[in-house]
């Protein structure tokens, strides 16, 4: 079970709005709408922001939405904001028997 | 609030083993699945173990199969993970995860501890 392909790197100015692609097949993302997002800033643990492919738990705000097509699922930032800047990483459950969840490669968002 | 707490990190020889400890609170803990998530150093995110809530289902990645060992004991809320035959590659910071919700749903994970740094090296 191979990591899950996303940008190494996605950038935007503030107000704009960026996408972030994450590629699996359909033994992961295409399979099961159990797609989540995690961003980790700086030195700090990972955070929900979304799951099920588009469900925000409570807290987080609705500049984040996520959707999926396919074996490819995407998070959308909008209204890009300074404290958006940091790593995000997909993750979803997969049919594997012994491997039930696979993470993204990671995007590094930059706020220009 | 949930709270996990993440301990038993350290410096080892390849080949040694450690046993890390993660303590929760603020949920009902016997009701949710855990798993552990590593991340090496400027790398990213690996799924590692996961435990169902009873305890009674264990996974493992491949990277880890045979020689972690994943439980929890839901009378003192924590959760273990038994690392022996450790190598150079297992260097990262482990965090705890609890699920979303009860299985079957919400498979991700919504709390995540600060982690704890295992390093293998001679």
């Amino acid at each position: 079970q191979s990591a899950l392909t996303q940008p190494a790197s996605v950038s935007g100015s503030p107000g704009q709005s960026i996408t972030i692609s994450c590629t699996g097949t359909s033994s992961d993302v295409g399979g099961y709408n159990c797609v989540s997002w995690y961003q980790q800033q700086l030195g700090k643990a990972p955070k929900l922001m979304i799951y099920d492919v588009s469900i925000r738990p409570s807290g987080v705000s609705n500049r984040f939405s996520g959707s999926k097509s396919g074996n490819t699922a995407s998070l959308t930032i909008s209204g890009l904001q300074a404290e958006d800047e940091a790593d995000y990483y997909c993750s979803s459950y997969t049919s594997s028997t012994t491997l039930p969840y696979v993470f993204g490669t990671g995007t590094k968002v930059t706020v220009l | 609030e949930v709270h996990l707490l993440e301990s038993g990190g350290g410096l080892v020889q390849p080949g040694g083993s450690l046993r890390l400890s993660c303590a929760a609170s603020g949920f009902t803990f016997s009701t949710y699945a855990m798993s552990w998530v590593r991340q090496a150093p400027g790398k990213g995110l690996e799924w590692v173990s996961g435990i169902s809530g009873s305890g009674g289902i264990t996974y493992y990645a491949d990277s880890v199969k045979g020689r972690f060992s994943v439980s929890r004991d839901n009378s003192k809320n924590t959760l273990y993970l038994q690392m022996n035959s450790l190598r150079a590659e297992d260097t990262a910071l482990y965090y705890c995860a609890k699920r979303v919700a009860p299985a079957p749903n919400g498979r991700a994970f919504d709390s995540w501890g600060q982690g704890t740094l295992v390093t293998v090296s001679s």
